[in-house]
């Protein structure tokens, strides 16, 4: 079956710019999560959505990232006014059950993000 | 809050030497524990997972990985590497209750060399 999709699997854009990611997980999955993962960093936690709770955002990293889950499935992570810091691999994951404790992470494969 | 360390951040192998990647982590309660590996190219999977039980767990590719609780770790062996495990592993650790949020080690850069 289908894994988690991410869209575009590459962004270059200016300084400054707005970007928008797209992510489409596992048909099913209650819980979808956002990571970011730099060089050298690992994997940096942004938000967690989990059926019609509210997110966790407890990850982004200032004001300018934003993230919405329409209708329990598709998300979008919004980054305004983008900074070179930016820049970094942006990775996608969702878990099939409510709890999700018993179900492993299922991760797409990263949208590459570079601010220039 | 949670955390995680792999104190390991660029292991340099040989073929059919045997493995093991460090990783200890942070957390007063019960916690779940994941072994995640990308291959170059690819997305990061699941190697394998300890919820509870036997603390020995074995997973793909004849990876196991051991739960101490005393020691809060959860190294990742292998007693003969091959080529092919060349990749970057992460440790990562989850509570048991509450919070579902995954926190994952820097990771470790293994490269096996023929």
């Amino acid at each position: 079956g289908a894994g988690v999709s991410q869209s575009p699997s590459n962004k270059v854009t200016e300084k400054g710019k707005d970007v928008e990611l797209r992510c489409d997980p596992i048909s099913g999955h209650t819980a979808l999560y956002w990571y970011r993962q730099s060089l050298g960093q690992g994997l940096e936690f942004l938000i967690y959505f989990q059926g019609n709770s509210a997110p966790d955002k407890s990850g982004l990293p200032s004001d300018r990232f934003s993230a919405e889950r329409t209708g329990g499935s598709v998300s979008t992570l919004t980054i305004q006014r983008t900074q070179q810091e930016d820049s970094a691999v942006y990775l996608c994951a969702s878990s099939s059950n409510g709890q999700g404790r018993n179900s492993p992470l299922h991760f797409g494969n990263g949208t590459r993000l570079t601010v220039t | 809050a949670q955390s995680v360390s792999q104190h390991n951040h660029h292991v340099i192998l040989s073929e059919a030497a045997s493995l093991e990647l460090g990783c200890n982590y942070s957390y007063g309660g019960t916690v779940n524990l994941f072994w995640y590996v990308q291959y170059p190219g690819q997305h990061l999977q699941l190697l394998l997972k300890y919820f509870s039980g036997d603390p020995l767990v074995k997973g793909i590719k004849g990876f196991e990985a051991e739960f101490i609780k005393s020691k809060f770790s959860f190294n990742l062996r292998k007693p003969s590497v091959q080529w092919s495990d060349t990749a970057e592993y992460f440790c990562a650790v989850r509570s048991n209750f509450g919070n579902e949020k995954l926190t994952f080690g820097t990771g470790t850069r293994l490269t096996i060399i023929p």
